[in-house]
């Protein structure tokens, strides 16, 4: 199957910091997806996001499926930032990172 | 749209009983899957269907856990008999293609 890195494992900002998350992958794939889990442990579907870039609100992500590679941009992080941060390949399934955990101090 | 329904939210049952899990995936989606997340291993793939047909289920860990849909708006996961090591937070989502994905809120499972 697909293998599916993302770094780094564990952060910590500042309220109002800006972070870049990454998510390597070993593949060709079709699409990419970024995923976040807040403390209550409910997955939300941040992005599906094949190739460039897209934007909402704070986020951006952008997806360069020649290198493999997709970044998550969080600017002017806030506290309901907090969970963990998982991207995912489609391949039929969907082959999950093991996240990043992120946590945002007042 | 309600979104992916779970039931149970949660589920506490003593070892040996058998527990069933509920899911109602977004009208119109063709593909269904079964997650589990644990500490220890993450989010894993169970089992997945495709237009009501389970395509893969290499992710089932055991005999003991079977999972059916009878058509396009249910499906069931069953663990029986429950070991305490089966205490999770199941979750099921669903997909139109390899399209955005979205998942249900998810069964926390306890056995004792």
């Amino acid at each position: 199957g697909i293998q599916v890195e993302q770094s780094p494992p564990d952060l910590i900002l500042q309220e109002g910091a800006n972070s870049t998350l990454r998510c390597n992958f070993s593949d060709s794939v079709n699409n990419l997806q970024w995923f976040h889990q807040n403390p209550w442990g409910q997955l939300i579907n941040l992005f599906y996001i094949p190739s460039g870039t897209k934007q909402n609100g704070r986020l951006s992500a952008t997806t360069v499926a020649t290198e493999r590679y997709s970044l998550l941009y969080i600017s002017s992080s806030q506290t309901t930032d907090s969970g963990v941060y998982f991207c995912a390949v489609p391949d039929y399934k969907f082959y999950f990172g093991s996240g990043t955990k992120l946590n945002v101090k007042p | 749209d309600a979104g992916v329904i779970q039931s149970p939210r949660h589920e506490v049952t003593e070892m040996g009983q058998e527990v069933t899990l509920r899911c109602k995936p977004i009208s119109g989606h063709d593909y269904l899957f079964w997650y589990r997340q644990t500490m220890m291993r993450g989010l894993e793939l169970l089992i997945y269907f495709n237009n009501n047909v389970p395509i893969d289920d290499s992710g089932m860990p055991e005999d003991r856990f079977s999972a059916k849909m009878p058509n396009a708006s249910f499906s069931t996961l069953k663990i029986q008999p429950s070991e305490p090591r089966d205490s999770a937070v199941y979750f099921c989502a669903s997909s139109k293609g390899t399209t955005r994905a979205f998942f249900g809120q998810g069964t926390r499972l306890t056995v004792v």
